[in-house]
């Protein structure tokens, strides 16, 4: 069975600093992993995502994440943090199978002016 | 535009009083799905649907119902609401039957509290 952990369940960055979301995963197969975003008072969207193409995957608004099997880590980052970045992001894990769709936590992220 | 639309948006209720949230998509997927959002504990998947009449349970289907009479609608069913299920819950669809191969696409969420 699949299984996602998010290191922190609240991140505090400056305006202009990196941003460093910490997401490891378990999986007895090759995983899909996935990176949300949730806006205040929103569903549910989609950053960016892994299915075994490049390990380095780069998603929407500047966010990009690294796929590395030895660590079973898939960590989120931004080179600098905007004050619209202040949401809640939550990492994924599928088999690809006709199994659910595994979500972390969360992480709630704020940036401070 | 394509999305996913669930009403009510918000709703209070008294404990046993039947209710039912509806879910529609207009992008022709496959799959729709119903979760939970709870402080600290994530999101829970309550039930799912791989296609039309063909609906499974997910981590926490207790106390709901759900139906797929048609492909783009998927109403979750509350018989007899208890005061813990009040909780954020939002729909989703995906194009691919299997949940993890491709996007799912959110509903906005309904705030549901019963009293």
């Amino acid at each position: 069975a699949q299984s996602v952990t998010q290191l922190g369940s609240h991140v505090s960055v400056s305006e202009g600093a990196l941003v460093l979301l910490r997401c490891n995963y378990s999986s007895s197969v090759p995983p899909y992993l996935f990176w949300y975003v949730q806006y205040p008072n929103q569903g549910l969207q989609l950053l960016l995502k892994y299915t075994s193409a490049a390990t380095l995957v780069k998603g929407i608004n500047g966010f990009e994440a690294e796929f590395k099997k030895s660590e079973t880590s898939f960590h989120l980052t931004k080179p600098s943090a905007h004050m619209s970045d202040a949401a809640e992001y939550f990492c994924a894990v599928s088999d690809g199978r006709n199994t659910p769709l595994v979500f972390g936590k969360g992480t709630r992220l704020s940036v401070i002016a | 535009e394509a999305q996913v639309t669930q009403n009510p948006r918000y709703l209070i209720t008294v404990t046993g009083k039947k209710l039912t949230v509806t879910c529609s998509q207009n992008m022709n997927h496959e799959y729709m799905s119903w979760y939970r959002q709870d402080p600290g504990l994530g999101l829970r998947q309550i039930y799912y649907s791989m296609n039309v009449e063909v609906t499974d349970k997910g981590d926490v289907p207790e106390g709901y119902k759900v139906s797929r009479k048609e492909k783009r609608n998927f109403p979750l069913i509350l018989e007899s609401p208890s005061p813990n299920q009040t909780s954020l819950y939002f729909c989703a669809s995906s194009l691919l039957p299997t949940s993890g191969r491709s996007e799912q696409y959110f509903g906005p969420g309904t705030r549901l509290t019963v009293t």
